[in-house]
């Protein structure tokens, strides 16, 4: 069975520093790893994704994430955070297949960020 | 290409009724996953289907829920005999071809059960 951990509900951070949400998966074989943000009363937008390939992975609105297969996370990284930032994120992770499967996703972290 | 779209965004229902829930997946992509959340919390899957069949129902509770894919037409989820726990957000997401390819999530539709 597959899993995702976000140790933390809540994550706060002045604006223009750099952000950091953790997640941590376990899953049989090799991961997809995604991250997904939502804001209120939204559905999910996708940010980035490591299929395979070079551990650091951009993504949308300065958004990277480094995969560690040793220690299986997936933190999200920013090098200065916008206040815009502000929103739940989700860390999902599916089994390297080959074949389209259901995500499992983490409990979500909510980032406030503030001026 | 416009997105995943979802329909009712919002639904009230009173205990004992049905609801159901549509989505049209984005032009071009013909496999449909559903997802639940409940309050605080994060999205649990349900279902996935590619046209006209189910592929994996792991997370379908196994009685009053079932969901379809049919060739034309928007994917339905469907509850019967709704109950209070049923309140929550329902979530499709939809991708283009069977290996792993990003999920893009519609707005949801809201169910709330009086």
């Amino acid at each position: 069975a597959q899993s995702v951990a976000q140790p933390e509900d809540q994550v706060n951070v002045a604006e223009g520093n750099p952000l950091t949400v953790k997640c941590t998966y376990s899953v049989s074989g090799n991961p997809y790893l995604f991250w997904y943000v939502q804001y209120p009363n939204r559905g999910l937008q996708f940010l980035l994704k490591y299929i395979t390939g070079d551990n650091l992975v951009k993504g949308s609105y300065g958004f990277e994430a480094e995969f560690n297969k040793s220690q299986t996370s997936f933190h999200l990284k920013k090098p200065s955070a916008l206040v815009s930032d502000s929103a739940l994120y989700f860390c999902a992770v599916s089994p390297n297949t080959g074949t389209a499967s259901k995500l499992t996703f983490g409990t979500g972290t909510r980032l406030q960020v503030t001026l | 290409n416009a997105g995943v779209m979802q329909n009712p965004r919002h639904l009230v229902r009173r205990r004992g009724q049905e609801a159901r829930l549509r989505c049209s997946p984005m032009k071009g992509h013909s496999h449909v996953y559903w997802y639940r959340q409940l309050p605080e919390e994060g999205l649990k899957f349900m279902v996935y289907l590619q046209k006209e069949n189910i592929i994996d129902e792991s997370g379908m509770p196994k009685e009053r829920f079932s969901a379809e894919f049919p060739k034309e037409g928007p994917s339905i989820l469907r509850i019967q005999q709704v109950v209070r726990g049923d309140s929550a957000a329902y979530f499709c997401a939809s991708s283009p071809r069977q290996t792993q390819e990003t999920q893009y999530f519609g707005p949801g539709t809201r169910l709330l059960v009086l």
